[in-house]
Formats: C-alpha cells, structure tokens, sequence
C-alpha cells in the first residue's frame, strides 16, 4: 500500500472558504514537506515542519508524529492556491529521500 | 539568492533517442537530488549526490539511466535508448547534507517519449 496517503485526491472550494487536507504516513516520519506544485509543474515549499505547527498568512500546518499523520489547513481560499498539493515525508537516520504522496489536485473558482 | 535551475525545461524524443538533464543547484548545497514524477502521480526519489559521490542510485534503471556529478556541483541525468514509459517530469532537488535538511526543487524537464 501507499507509504503516504493523502487525501482527499481532488477538491473544488469557492473563494473566500476553508478547507483541510491530510496526509496519513504508514512508514516512520522524522519531518514533513508541504508543497504546491503549479500548472508548469514548479514546485514551491510551503512548509517545513518537525512534530507541530506552523502558519504562513492564509496557511497552517500541523505534523502529528505520534498518530502519523499531517494536515494542511487554507483559510479564504484564493484563486491563486490552484494546483496541487503534495506531502512528502522524511524518515531521517541514513535515509535521505523524501517519500512523496499522489497529491491533492485543488481548483479554486470565484 | 538564485534556486534550483534545470534545463531543458521540455524534451521530446522518439524511442530509442538518448537525453540528457542538467541540473545546477542553490549554491553551498553539498547534496543534490534527481526524482522522477510521472503524470498524476508524486516524485519519485531516482538517485542522490553528496558532493560528487553517488550515495543511493538503487532506484535508477540502471541499464539505460546514468547520473554523474563530477565537481560536486552541477549533475546531469541521461538516459540512452528512451521509452515510452520513460514520459515524465526529471525534477532536481538540493539540500545541505543532514538527515533532517529541508529539500528545494528546480522547475523539472517534462520530457515525453513518443
């Protein structure tokens, strides 16, 4: 099965709503990357994260070691927060590779 | 500070051509990466660098996918004798050597092999 899980695999939000998205981690998870990827396929960091929280403006993330998982949380969806999100996950030790979930597509509409 | 740059930044081959991707990562980083993201789905890790050395290339196909870094900084990603399955996004990332380092990616080449 899916080291990473995310879901939900594709979500449509109206601009100015809030939504979650979640990422379920079936291997041993030191740290977490959030990224957008765009249309033109680029992907942008979002967030870092240790076991915790961070906020940047309309986003906030959450990295629950001890229950395995990791949220993304994007208040007053914009127009511009179009794309897809992936999580990826880091098993630290001698292991360097991030393990990548399959994305959740976002489409913001007016 | 300038990111991860990666050229070409699209590539269309009939099978059977060769390709080859440069990468050149974000300055002072020791640890270079090359995933491979095919459509619809995540990246996935192929090989990665600290300096010039090959640390983990278990999941490069070895018979047509090479990858060299030759002074530590700039790589290339070749493959010989392309196929079809071999349409994706080549993403480039890099980090500072750390099993805890964030990692930053360039923008990828979309290669398709028709």
């Amino acid at each position: 099965g899916d080291q990473v899980k995310q879901s939900p695999s594709a979500l449509s939000l109206q601009e100015g709503t809030n939504s979650a998205l979640r990422c379920n981690f079936s291997i041993a998870t030191t740290t977490v990357q959030w990224f957008l990827q765009n249309p033109r396929g680029s992907l942008m960091n979002l967030f870092y994260l240790v076991p915790g929280t961070k906020e940047n403006g309309r986003l906030k993330s959450t990295f629950n070691s001890k229950e395995s998982y990791s949220t993304l949380h994007i208040r007053d969806a914009q127009l511009e927060d179009s794309g897809t999100y992936f999580c990826a996950a880091h098993s630290g030790g001698s292991n360097y590779k991030l393990t990548f979930g399959k994305g959740t597509l976002l489409t913001v509409t007016p | 500070e300038a990111g991860v740059t990666q050229s070409p930044r699209y590539a269309v081959l009939q099978e059977g051509q060769a390709v080859s991707f440069w990468c050149d990562p974000i300055s002072g980083h020791d640890t270079l990466y090359w995933y491979q993201q095919p459509r619809d789905q995540g990246p996935q890790l192929l090989v990665y660098f600290r300096d010039e050395a090959v640390i983990d290339n278990s999941q490069l196909p070895s018979d047509r996918f090479s990858a060299v870094r030759p002074k530590g900084t700039n790589s290339t990603l070749k493959i010989q004798s392309a196929k079809q399955g071999d349409t994706a996004t080549y993403l480039c990332a890099s980090s500072f050597w750390d099993n805890y380092a964030e990692q930053f990616f360039g923008p990828g080449t979309r290669l398709t092999v028709l």
